[in-house]
């Protein structure tokens, strides 16, 4: 079955430290790729997204992360994180041609003042 | 411009109550999907649809059903709510760009 991992459950980090948060799929098929933000509280929101070209997007807020396909993984980065960032982040991934996304269990990011 | 609600914000159900969560989104979209979302395991998919007046089986259908009437609505239904069923329920909606645009959120808790 097609499925999402996200290593890291909790990351705790300072403010200015480099951040990178890791993706892989079982797919293998061409495939779209996003990462999702979700603030406590609140909805998720669209970080970034991967459709095609340059393997390595530039998503809001600094974050960007690298399609690497050989090693089925996406993973977001961001070389000096905020308070602000702490949030819960979200990598997804939708085979081309179908309409179910398929999202990994999340990854809990809390950043100490 | 709303993008997507979601009525209600909160609710409290009794085992074996019934109720429906409606998902309204303002941006023509023709896909819709519900999602519910439990501690540890990220966002599980339950029903979405590709058009009015169609809808398909997600990941977890089971004492769920919905329907899709007009395009901007898209409504999910408990039967007979279950404790196994409190969680959080996210509408999502989106056009052919494979971006999800998504609702505030369902808080439901099942007694």
């Amino acid at each position: 079955a097609q499925s999402v991992s996200q290593h890291n459950h909790h990351v705790i980090l300072s403010e200015a430290a480099s951040l990178e948060l890791g993706c892989n799929y079982s797919y293998g098929g061409t495939v779209n790729l996003f990462w999702y933000v979700q603030y406590p509280g609140q909805h998720l929101q669209l970080l970034l997204k991967y459709f095609s070209g340059d393997p390595l997007v530039k998503g809001i807020k600094g974050f960007e992360a690298e399609f690497i396909k050989s090693k089925f993984s996406f993973n977001l980065r961001k070389p000096s994180v905020q308070w602000s960032d702490t949030a819960e982040y979200f990598c997804a991934v939708i085979p081309s041609g179908t309409y179910k996304y398929i999202f990994g269990t999340g990854t809990r990011l809390k950043v100490l003042a | 411009n709303a993008g997507v609600t979601q009525t209600p914000k909160f609710r409290v159900l009794k085992t074996g109550q019934s109720m429906t969560l409606l998902c309204a989104q303002d941006m023509n979209h023709e896909y819709m999907y519900w999602y519910r979302q439990d501690p540890g395991m990220g966002l599980r998919l339950i029903h979405y649809s590709v058009g009015e007046g169609t809808t398909a089986k997600g990941e977890v259908p089971d004492g769920y059903n919905v329907s899709r009437l007009k395009k901007q609505n898209f409504l999910l239904g408990l039967e007979s709510a279950a404790p196994s069923q409190t969680s959080v329920y996210f509408c999502a909606s989106k056009t052919g760009s494979y971006e999800q645009y998504f609702g505030p959120g369902t808080r439901l808790t099942v007694t």
